[in-house]
């Protein structure tokens, strides 16, 4: 069973750096969705992908962030000139055909902002 | 926008015994999707139940079961003879006809006594 996958898992970084987060979806799952999760709160919606097409941004995706699914398959989430606000959870879910049909999320990326 | 709202940060069952959680939300929209998802400590995100808005019936799963009150805007999750296992963190989330991300509560953690 090949599930959502995330890479990494934890991530520590300085202030300033820029970090990118990548993101595996359930291999047929045509939607792939980006949130994030700080602690003792549930995800918070970042943005979502159709096939290649990133169709919704929050408007908690600052300019910092950027994400990409260049061919439909895996996608990157790239933060530049962390913050220590920028620590949290990041979460990756896909889900197959029109929404809002069930998300399967991955195990997440921890970032931590040093 | 959509809210979600769930009261009870925390909540404790004997095992075995029956707990419901509670979730209450906002739209203005007629066609829409809501779900339980648990979050074991340290685990990734996991489906335990959806239900279409359209659809008079609760859903049901196994010893998961809700009760939706579409006019009161209320989605509460009932779990029957808890297990150790059933203890976690539970999100209530709302997906709206449209094709943004979902909407969730900021969770309710599940203590469950041996």
């Amino acid at each position: 069973d090949t599930g959502v996958s995330q890479d990494p898992r934890h991530k520590i970084t300085k202030r300033g750096q820029n970090v990118t987060f990548r993101c595996d979806p359930i291999s047929e799952h045509n939607r792939l969705y980006w949130y994030r999760q700080t602690l003792g709160q549930g995800p918070e919606f970042l943005t979502y992908f159709q096939n290649e097409a990133q169709l919704e941004k929050s408007r908690l995706l600052s300019d910092r962030f950027s994400a990409e699914r260049p061919k439909g398959s895996f996608s990157t989430l790239e933060i530049q000139r962390t913050e220590q606000g920028d620590s949290a959870m990041y979460l990756c879910a896909s889900s197959l055909g029109v929404a809002p049909h069930t998300q399967y999320f991955g195990p997440g990326t921890r970032l931590t902002v040093l | 926008a959509q809210t979600v709202t769930q009261s009870q940060p925390e909540m404790s069952v004997q095992e075995a015994e029956t707990v419901t959680l509670s979730c209450t939300y906002d739209t203005s929209e007629s066609d829409y999707y809501l779900f339980w998802y648990k979050q074991p400590p340290s685990r990734q995100m996991i489906l335990v139940i959806r239900q279409e808005a359209y659809k008079q019936q609760n859903a049901t799963e196994n010893r998961f079961s809700v009760n939706f009150q579409k006019a009161a805007k209320s989605f509460s999750l009932k779990i029957s003879d808890s297990q150790l296992g059933d203890a976690a963190m539970y999100f209530c989330a709302y997906g709206g006809g449209g094709a943004d991300g979902l909407t969730f509560g900021k969770g309710t953690h599940l203590i469950i006594q041996p």
